[in-house]
């Protein structure tokens, strides 16, 4: 089976940077997704992570270590708008069904 | 925009109701899968269906079913409503969906069904 483990909720004020980290464990693994998702409103792709090492987009950034099964994602110079949930998602080891972490919402204070 | 349609975008019925829930992928976009969010369950994945055939099967109830048709949009049917039904129903689509072949989902604006 699959397991992830995320902070239910963190806070941060606008400027800051934030690290959301991220546990999993899988049978056979096949990368990491993350999504962001502003309440109410459909998931959206931020970043996939099949290789160790770190993963820079702009003000977003993914780290991935395999061995230790752990991801982070790092959000800089925090805007208003980037308080949404982060949601951590990894593959089944057939198809492309993905197994969500129960997401942690990050809220951004003035 | 995602380029994901869902119909309807709410959806108020009663226990013991059927409902079916319309989602049309992405222009070219072969697998549509169906997940269930829940405020106390999260986001989970109901099923997944690759041009045509059922791919890979979550925690779907036994009184819920989907398809997907020729044109390649995909009806979740969820009858026997409880009151834990309740939830946003997302469906998401890929171009690929084959084992080993991953890529990006991309999600609908989901339906919200509220059970009564």
């Amino acid at each position: 089976g699959q397991n992830i483990d995320q902070p239910t909720e963190m806070t941060a004020t606008e400027g800051a940077i934030v690290q959301i980290n991220c546990t999993y464990q899988t049978s056979g693994f096949n990368g990491l997704f993350w999504y962001q998702q502003h309440a109410g409103e459909a998931p959206t792709f931020l970043s996939y992570n099949v290789l160790d090492g770190l993963e820079e987009k702009g003000r977003f950034s993914s780290f991935l270590s395999r061995s230790k099964g752990y991801s982070y994602l790092l959000l800089k110079e925090l805007q208003m708008k980037d308080s949404a949930s982060y949601l951590c998602a990894v593959p089944g080891a057939a198809g492309n069904k993905l197994t969500f972490g129960g997401g942690t919402r990050v809220l951004v204070k003035p | 925009d995602s380029g994901v349609t869902q119909t309807p975008k709410h959806l108020i019925t009663a226990t013991g109701q059927r409902v079916t829930l319309r989602c049309s992928p992405r222009s070219g976009d072969l697998s549509v899968y169906w997940y269930q969010q829940s405020l106390d369950q999260g986001l989970q994945f109901l099923i997944q269906y690759y041009n045509g055939e059922e791919r890979a099967k979550g925690n779907i109830l036994e009184r819920f079913s989907a398809q997907q048709f020729p044109d390649l949009h995909s009806e979740l049917n969820l009858s026997s409503l409880e009151l834990g039904d309740s939830a946003l129903y997302f469906c998401a689509s890929s171009s690929s969906g084959a084992s080993g072949n991953l890529d990006e989902q991309f999600f609908g604006p989901g339906t919200r069904l509220t059970v009564l």
